[in-house]
């Protein structure tokens, strides 16, 4: 089983939509949470942290379940500009602190 | 500042050749990464450097050799690459390799080895 798993996708959505993405992780030790956003060609940029109470910037949501073991992001009013790959990166547990990114989903916003 | 450098931002090599690949942070950031990363793949951890010292070499082949001069600088030389090496190479830095930390990326080197 992958450490950090997220659905690839694409998910193809129409402006104004509103989409979730999950990313499931394997190790109950991991200290910190972070989604990542990455367009074509370029580098990763931090979107947001995640945090145990949850936290929203805008149209971003993003929610930490520790008892299942899973991060979620949600995009509400979905933007063409939001077309990217969006990189889930668990760190920490068990002594290690070694990054650990998830293969990526893809978002798709079209008109 | 949150701004990590790198150059060059393209390079195109031989299998022969030696090069190196630079990268640059002013943030104070004690902790710095070396990652790979091929087409539509996320990126792979290769070299982890604390407080210039290496802490985390993912079983990374010799003919990658990472070197950091000083706590703002972290080099990565590149001896008798194969085409398989061509990639995306990133660099990173955050506040320190606690674990927690947001860390920030440079714009990456892609490489072409032929």
């Amino acid at each position: 089983r992958k450490e950090v798993e997220q659905d690839p996708g694409p998910f193809n959505v129409p402006e104004g939509a509103t989409v979730a993405f999950n990313c499931t992780y394997s190790n109950s030790a991991s200290q910190s949470f972070f989604w990542y956003r990455q367009d074509c060609r370029k580098e990763p940029k931090l979107l947001m942290s995640v945090y145990s109470s949850g936290n929203e910037d805008g149209r971003f949501t993003a929610q930490l379940n520790r008892a299942s073991q899973y991060i979620s992001l949600l995009i509400r009013d979905s933007k063409l500009s939001d077309s990217a790959t969006y990189l889930c990166v668990v760190n920490g547990g068990g002594g290690s602190y070694i990054p650990t990114f998830g293969r990526g989903t893809s978002l798709i916003v079209h008109p | 500042d949150t701004e990590v450098t790198q150059t060059p931002k393209h390079l195109v090599m031989g299998m022969t050749n030696k090069k190196s690949l630079k990268c640059e942070q002013h943030m104070g950031h004690r902790a710095m990464y070396w990652y790979k990363q091929k087409a539509k793949k996320p990126p792979e951890l290769m070299f982890v450097y604390s407080y210039e010292k290496l802490s985390i070499n993912e079983s990374v082949p010799s003919r990658f050799s990472p070197e950091c001069p000083n706590s703002s600088l972290l080099n990565l030389h590149l001896h008798a690459l194969q085409p398989e090496d061509s990639a995306l190479y990133l660099c990173a830095s955050s506040q320190d390799e606690a674990g927690a930390e947001t860390q920030y990326f440079g714009p990456g080197t892609r490489l072409l080895v032929l």
